[in-house]
Protein backbone atom coordinates (compact mmCIF):
# COMPACT_ATOMS: atom_id res chain seq x y z
CA UNK A 1 0.00 0.00 0.00
CA UNK A 2 0.98 3.35 -0.78
CA UNK A 3 1.71 5.83 2.03
CA UNK A 4 1.17 9.30 1.81
CA UNK A 5 2.74 11.99 4.08
CA UNK A 6 1.99 15.40 4.59
CA UNK A 7 3.46 18.45 5.57
CA UNK A 8 3.29 20.41 8.14
CA UNK A 9 -0.01 19.51 10.07
CA UNK A 10 -0.95 22.87 10.43
CA UNK A 11 -0.52 26.22 8.27
CA UNK A 12 -0.80 29.21 10.48
CA UNK A 13 -1.55 31.94 7.78
CA UNK A 14 -3.27 35.38 7.18
CA UNK A 15 -5.72 35.80 4.14
CA UNK A 16 -3.49 37.19 1.28
CA UNK A 17 -0.71 34.86 2.02
CA UNK A 18 0.91 32.08 -0.09
CA UNK A 19 0.36 28.38 0.97
CA UNK A 20 2.88 25.53 0.06
CA UNK A 21 1.72 22.15 1.21
CA UNK A 22 3.74 19.19 0.33
CA UNK A 23 2.81 15.27 -0.21
CA UNK A 24 5.23 12.51 0.10
CA UNK A 25 4.30 9.16 -1.14
CA UNK A 26 6.13 6.15 0.28
CA UNK A 27 7.25 4.54 -3.75
CA UNK A 28 6.63 6.45 -7.18
CA UNK A 29 3.10 6.98 -7.62
CA UNK A 30 4.00 8.68 -11.15
CA UNK A 31 1.91 11.81 -11.76
CA UNK A 32 -1.47 9.82 -10.25
CA UNK A 33 -1.61 12.52 -7.55
CA UNK A 34 -4.83 14.62 -6.63
CA UNK A 35 -5.23 17.17 -3.93
CA UNK A 36 -8.73 17.48 -2.27
CA UNK A 37 -10.35 20.86 -0.05
CA UNK A 38 -12.30 19.09 3.04
CA UNK A 39 -14.31 21.80 4.81
CA UNK A 40 -16.67 20.76 8.29
CA UNK A 41 -19.59 18.80 7.59
CA UNK A 42 -18.42 18.98 3.62
CA UNK A 43 -17.28 15.86 1.28
CA UNK A 44 -13.86 16.56 -0.28
CA UNK A 45 -13.79 18.74 -3.54
CA UNK A 46 -11.51 17.97 -6.24
CA UNK A 47 -9.25 20.61 -6.71
CA UNK A 48 -6.09 19.11 -8.74
CA UNK A 49 -6.04 15.74 -10.93
CA UNK A 50 -3.11 14.31 -12.00
CA UNK A 51 -0.19 16.41 -10.35
CA UNK A 52 -1.11 19.70 -12.10
CA UNK A 53 -4.60 19.81 -13.67
CA UNK A 54 -6.80 21.66 -12.10
CA UNK A 55 -10.16 20.33 -11.72
CA UNK A 56 -13.20 22.15 -13.38
CA UNK A 57 -14.43 25.51 -12.06
CA UNK A 58 -11.42 25.89 -9.57
CA UNK A 59 -10.07 29.14 -9.14
CA UNK A 60 -6.36 29.89 -11.27
CA UNK A 61 -4.47 30.41 -7.56
CA UNK A 62 -4.75 27.15 -7.15
CA UNK A 63 -1.91 24.69 -8.43
CA UNK A 64 -0.10 21.75 -8.40
CA UNK A 65 3.15 19.92 -9.36
CA UNK A 66 5.73 17.62 -8.84
CA UNK A 67 6.22 13.54 -9.87
CA UNK A 68 7.35 10.08 -8.89
CA UNK A 69 7.18 10.56 -4.82
CA UNK A 70 7.26 14.77 -4.42
CA UNK A 71 4.52 16.70 -4.65
CA UNK A 72 3.36 20.08 -3.40
CA UNK A 73 -0.50 22.17 -3.88
CA UNK A 74 0.34 25.86 -4.02
CA UNK A 75 -2.06 28.62 -3.10
CA UNK A 76 -1.00 31.72 -4.32
CA UNK A 77 -2.91 34.52 -2.23
CA UNK A 78 -4.94 32.76 0.32
CA UNK A 79 -8.59 33.53 0.22
CA UNK A 80 -11.12 33.51 3.59
CA UNK A 81 -13.11 30.30 1.55
CA UNK A 82 -9.54 28.54 1.53
CA UNK A 83 -8.95 27.75 4.90
CA UNK A 84 -9.71 24.17 5.25
CA UNK A 85 -7.98 20.90 5.34
CA UNK A 86 -6.25 19.76 2.18
CA UNK A 87 -5.48 16.46 1.83
CA UNK A 88 -3.45 14.58 -1.15
CA UNK A 89 -4.71 11.31 -3.00
CA UNK A 90 -2.93 9.00 -5.24
CA UNK A 91 -4.20 6.23 -7.51
CA UNK A 92 -1.34 4.98 -8.90
CA UNK A 93 -2.38 1.63 -7.10
CA UNK A 94 -4.94 0.17 -5.17
CA UNK A 95 -5.64 0.73 -2.44
CA UNK A 96 -6.42 4.49 -3.73
CA UNK A 97 -4.71 6.49 -0.27
CA UNK A 98 -5.09 9.90 1.04
CA UNK A 99 -2.42 11.29 2.85
CA UNK A 100 -3.35 12.06 6.77
CA UNK A 101 -4.16 16.09 5.72
CA UNK A 102 -2.42 19.78 6.37
CA UNK A 103 -4.86 22.08 7.88
CA UNK A 104 -4.30 25.66 6.86
CA UNK A 105 -6.16 27.74 9.43
CA UNK A 106 -6.25 31.44 10.06
CA UNK A 107 -3.45 33.25 11.80
CA UNK B 1 -26.36 18.83 -12.36
CA UNK B 2 -25.24 15.28 -10.39
CA UNK B 3 -26.49 14.56 -7.77
CA UNK B 4 -25.48 11.66 -5.52
CA UNK B 5 -27.59 10.59 -2.78
CA UNK B 6 -26.66 8.14 0.14
CA UNK B 7 -29.04 6.19 2.52
CA UNK B 8 -29.23 2.80 4.64
CA UNK B 9 -26.75 4.64 7.19
CA UNK B 10 -27.42 4.23 10.95
CA UNK B 11 -26.75 2.24 14.47
CA UNK B 12 -26.47 -1.14 14.33
CA UNK B 13 -24.69 -3.16 16.70
CA UNK B 14 -21.54 -5.18 16.68
CA UNK B 15 -21.43 -8.20 14.14
CA UNK B 16 -24.50 -6.98 12.64
CA UNK B 17 -25.20 -5.83 8.91
CA UNK B 18 -26.33 -2.76 7.05
CA UNK B 19 -26.53 -1.82 3.12
CA UNK B 20 -25.56 1.38 1.88
CA UNK B 21 -27.22 2.52 -0.99
CA UNK B 22 -26.32 5.15 -3.38
CA UNK B 23 -28.86 7.04 -6.05
CA UNK B 24 -27.10 9.04 -8.84
CA UNK B 25 -28.90 11.69 -11.42
CA UNK B 26 -27.67 14.06 -14.20
CA UNK B 27 -25.00 11.64 -15.21
CA UNK B 28 -24.70 8.42 -17.47
CA UNK B 29 -24.25 6.17 -14.75
CA UNK B 30 -23.50 3.23 -16.39
CA UNK B 31 -19.95 4.77 -17.95
CA UNK B 32 -18.57 5.76 -14.68
CA UNK B 33 -16.38 3.71 -12.04
CA UNK B 34 -17.82 4.21 -8.33
CA UNK B 35 -16.51 4.02 -5.17
CA UNK B 36 -17.06 4.08 -1.32
CA UNK B 37 -14.82 6.35 1.14
CA UNK B 38 -15.17 6.52 4.65
CA UNK B 39 -14.47 8.92 7.35
CA UNK B 40 -14.22 8.10 10.61
CA UNK B 41 -14.53 10.58 13.46
CA UNK B 42 -12.43 13.53 13.55
CA UNK B 43 -10.27 11.40 11.18
CA UNK B 44 -8.77 11.07 7.82
CA UNK B 45 -10.06 9.28 4.63
CA UNK B 46 -10.69 5.65 3.87
CA UNK B 47 -11.39 4.54 0.49
CA UNK B 48 -13.58 1.31 1.37
CA UNK B 49 -14.29 -0.44 -1.97
CA UNK B 50 -14.09 0.85 -6.22
CA UNK B 51 -16.27 -0.79 -8.48
CA UNK B 52 -16.02 -0.51 -12.28
CA UNK B 53 -18.77 0.88 -14.60
CA UNK B 54 -20.14 -2.82 -15.84
CA UNK B 55 -19.83 -3.82 -12.47
CA UNK B 56 -17.30 -7.06 -13.81
CA UNK B 57 -14.19 -5.94 -11.33
CA UNK B 58 -14.47 -5.04 -7.93
CA UNK B 59 -11.66 -3.80 -5.34
CA UNK B 60 -11.84 -3.37 -1.67
CA UNK B 61 -9.20 -2.46 1.31
CA UNK B 62 -7.77 -5.02 3.21
CA UNK B 63 -9.71 -3.17 6.32
CA UNK B 64 -13.17 -4.63 4.74
CA UNK B 65 -12.39 -7.17 2.80
CA UNK B 66 -14.39 -10.28 3.08
CA UNK B 67 -16.55 -8.80 5.09
CA UNK B 68 -18.22 -5.72 2.70
CA UNK B 69 -19.31 -6.30 -0.77
CA UNK B 70 -19.97 -3.63 -3.41
CA UNK B 71 -22.09 -4.23 -6.07
CA UNK B 72 -24.51 -1.71 -8.91
CA UNK B 73 -27.86 -1.71 -10.79
CA UNK B 74 -27.13 0.30 -13.42
CA UNK B 75 -30.76 -0.11 -14.72
CA UNK B 76 -31.68 2.02 -11.57
CA UNK B 77 -28.53 4.33 -11.39
CA UNK B 78 -27.55 3.11 -7.85
CA UNK B 79 -24.64 1.80 -6.39
CA UNK B 80 -24.78 -0.29 -2.74
CA UNK B 81 -22.54 -1.71 -0.17
CA UNK B 82 -23.52 -4.34 2.06
CA UNK B 83 -21.61 -4.76 5.19
CA UNK B 84 -21.26 -7.56 7.46
CA UNK B 85 -19.42 -8.39 10.56
CA UNK B 86 -19.09 -5.03 11.39
CA UNK B 87 -17.10 -3.78 14.09
CA UNK B 88 -16.51 -0.69 16.16
CA UNK B 89 -13.95 0.79 13.56
CA UNK B 90 -16.30 0.77 10.82
CA UNK B 91 -17.86 3.52 12.62
CA UNK B 92 -17.52 6.53 10.14
CA UNK B 93 -19.40 8.76 7.44
CA UNK B 94 -19.55 6.70 4.14
CA UNK B 95 -19.59 8.55 0.80
CA UNK B 96 -19.80 7.49 -2.12
CA UNK B 97 -17.99 9.07 -5.07
CA UNK B 98 -18.18 9.23 -9.14
CA UNK B 99 -14.97 8.35 -10.43
CA UNK B 100 -12.80 10.98 -13.46
CA UNK B 101 -10.58 11.20 -15.14
CA UNK B 102 -8.17 12.03 -12.42
CA UNK B 103 -10.11 10.93 -9.83
CA UNK B 104 -13.57 11.46 -7.82
CA UNK B 105 -14.84 14.33 -8.64
CA UNK B 106 -18.50 13.78 -7.10
CA UNK B 107 -19.59 13.03 -3.72
CA UNK B 108 -22.22 12.74 -1.85
CA UNK B 109 -23.23 13.96 1.63
CA UNK B 110 -22.55 10.74 3.35
CA UNK B 111 -24.52 8.83 5.62
CA UNK B 112 -23.60 8.00 8.96
CA UNK B 113 -22.51 4.34 10.30
CA UNK B 114 -22.33 3.93 13.83
CA UNK B 115 -21.22 0.34 15.32
CA UNK B 116 -21.87 -0.14 18.99
CA UNK B 117 -23.80 -1.77 21.50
Amino acid sequence: EVVLAQSPATLSLSPGERAILSCRASQSVGSYLAWYQQKPGQAPRLLIYDASNRASGIPARFSGSGSGTDFTLTISSLEPEDFAVYYCQQRSNWPFTFGPGTKVDIK
Amino acid sequence: DVQLVESGGGLVQPGGSLRLSCAASGLPFSTYDMYWVRQAPVKGLEYVSGITNNGGRTYYANSVKGRFSISRDNSKNTLYLQMGSLRTDDTAVYYCAKSSTGGPDYWGQGTLVTVSS
